[in-house]
């Protein structure tokens, strides 16, 4: 079955340090999101990524989907104490009988340390 | 608009017992979905409902099911709890089915099966 691999699985960084997590599907994906969890509360969806090499940017964030649409990462430049939490991708692929299987990898959690 | 809501927030079941946790959402969404998330784990989909009338199994939907009660309800029941199935359960929906389609999730429930 598709498996989504995201590394890494932790991430510690001083303020205003940048951040990086990449996410790898074993199959072709349709798609891919990227969702963000504060500690204690509910996954938060943050974008979507459709075409292959898309480059999309939310203030100091930016998404990347890879050329083959396997591969996608999530880059915050200066990180800052609000950007704590954990940051998942899901990627989604095409199953067939137009049916779409979606799978989370398992997280990468942030911390930023003042 | 209240989006996606969810009780209980907590309970605390003995092994055997057997539960019902709810989900609504006011959105008018056609797809809703059931997730646990375990530590380390991600989220895992248990089982999900395209639309009205329609259930489909996830990733892991042994010792769960579901009832897709009218567009906005979507119940997950635990027939025996096991304390495996110990985790934290979000519901979600989205507009239409997994496919480029955003999923807004529910405040989660807590549950501790011993």
């Amino acid at each position: 079955g598709q498996q989504v691999m995201q590394i890494p699985q932790y991430q510690h960084v001083q303020e205003g340090e940048d951040f990086t997590t990449y996410c790898n599907s074993s199959t072709t994906l349709s798609n891919i999101q990227w969702y963000k969890q504060r500690p204690g509360g509910h996954p938060v969806f943050l974008i979507q990524l459709v075409k292959s090499g898309e480059v999309k940017k939310q203030k100091r964030l930016t998404f990347q989907f890879g050329e083959a649409k396997k591969n996608s990462s999530l880059h915050i430049t200066a990180t800052q104490t609000t950007d704590v939490g954990t940051y998942f991708c899901a990627g989604i692929a095409y199953s067939g009988a137009g049916s779409y299987q979606l799978t989370f990898g398992k997280g990468t959690k942030l911390s930023v340390i003042p | 608009n209240a989006g996606v809501t969810q009780t209980p927030k907590f309970q605390v079941l003995k092994t055997g017992q057997s539960m019902t946790l709810q989900c609504a959402q006011d959105m008018n969404h056609n797809s809703m979905y059931w997730y646990r998330q375990d530590p380390g784990m991600g989220l895992r989909l248990i089982y999900y409902s395209a639309s009205e009338g329609t259930t489909d199994k996830g990733e892991v939907p042994n010792g769960y099911n579901v009832s897709r009660l009218n567009k906005r309800e979507f119940s997950l029941r635990l027939e025996s709890a096991a304390p495996s199935q110990t985790s934290v359960y979000f519901c979600a929906s989205s507009p239409t089915g997994l496919a480029y389609n955003e999923q807004f999730f529910g405040p989660g429930t807590r549950l501790t099966v011993l």
